[in-house]
C-alpha cells in the first residue's frame, strides 16, 4: 500500500530532551512538510523540503530542525529550545504538478 | 503575507445543506484547498480550486471568486459522520506550502 506514515503515534519529552519524529512516504512524492497543530487551532508549517538535500523554513522554525538525506524520509527533530513543544505533529507530501498534500496519521508529543 | 478566515462553529442537522465561508487576503495565489479533519486525526483532502466557479465532487462542492478572496464549501444531505472541523487552505504564489485558516468546527445534530 503506497502512503505517508508516522511514528511514533505518541511520543513524551523530557526537559532538555532533543527528540525526533519519523516520517517515511512511499508514494514517490519530491516535497515533504511538517506542520504543528495546536488544540483548536489550524495548521502551522515547521519547515518544508522540494527536493532531497534541500529544505527551507516555514513560519515556526525555531526549536526546530530537519534533514532529507533521502526521498523518502523526512524527520523532524525537536530540540530543547523549543519551549513550548506540547502539540499534535503532522506531516504532508505532494508531486510535482500535483500540490495536494497529503497527510501522515500524525505524532502527538507531550511534555513530562 | 495571508491571512485567513473561517467562522470558528456551526451547527446544522442531518439531512440538511450546509455553506462554510472562507475569506483571504494575500499578496499571491495558486489556489485554494478544503481538507476535512475528523477529531485527533489527520486532514484529508477535499477539494482544490484554482479557477473562479464551481467544483462539485458527490456531496460536496466548493466555490472559488478570486476577485472577492472568497470560498466556501458547501455539503449537502449532511450526515452524522460529516462532523469534523473544515479547514481552508490557500496555496501562496511562489510558495508549495499551505497556508492554513484555523479551520470550522462542524456539528451536525439528529
Amino acid at each position: 500500500d503506497g502512503g505517508i506514515t508516522q511514528s511514533p503515534k505518541y511520543l513524551f519529552r523530557k526537559e532538555g530532551q532533543n527528540v525526533t519524529l519519523s516520517c517515511e512516504q512511499n508514494l514517490n512524492h519530491d516535497a515533504m512538510y511538517w506542520y504543528r497543530q495546536d488544540p483548536g487551532q489550524g495548521l502551522r508549517l515547521i519547515y518544508y523540503s522540494q527536493i532531497v538535500n534541500d529544505f527551507q523554513k516555514g513560519d515556526i522554525a525555531e526549536g526546530y530542525s530537519v534533514s532529507r538525506e533521502k526521498k523518502e524520509s523526512f524527520p523532524l527533530t525537536v530540540t530543547s529550545a523549543q519551549k513550548n513543544p506540547t502539540a499534535f505533529y503532522l506531516c504532508a507530501s505532494s508531486s510535482t504538478g500535483d500540490e495536494t498534500q497529503y497527510f501522515g496519521p500524525g505524532t502527538r508529543l507531550l511534555v513530562l | 503575507g495571508q491571512n485567513i478566515d473561517q467562522p470558528t462553529e456551526m451547527t446544522a442537522t442531518e439531512g440538511a445543506i450546509v455553506q462554510i465561508n472562507c475569506t483571504y487576503q494575500t499578496s499571491g495565489f495558486n489556489g485554494l484547498f478544503w481538507y476535512q479533519q475528523h477529531a485527533g486525526e489527520a486532514p484529508t483532502f477535499l477539494s482544490y480550486n484554482v479557477l473562479d466557479g464551481l467544483e462539485e465532487k458527490g456531496r460536496f462542492s466548493s466555490f472559488l471568486s478570486r476577485s472577492k478572496g472568497y470560498s466556501y464549501l458547501l455539503l449537502k444531505e449532511l450526515q452524522m459522520k460529516d462532523s469534523a472541523s473544515y479547514l481552508c487552505a490557500v496555496l501562496p504564489r511562489g510558495r508549495r506550502a499551505l497556508t492554513f485558516g484555523s479551520g470550522t468546527r462542524l456539528q451536525v445534530q439528529p
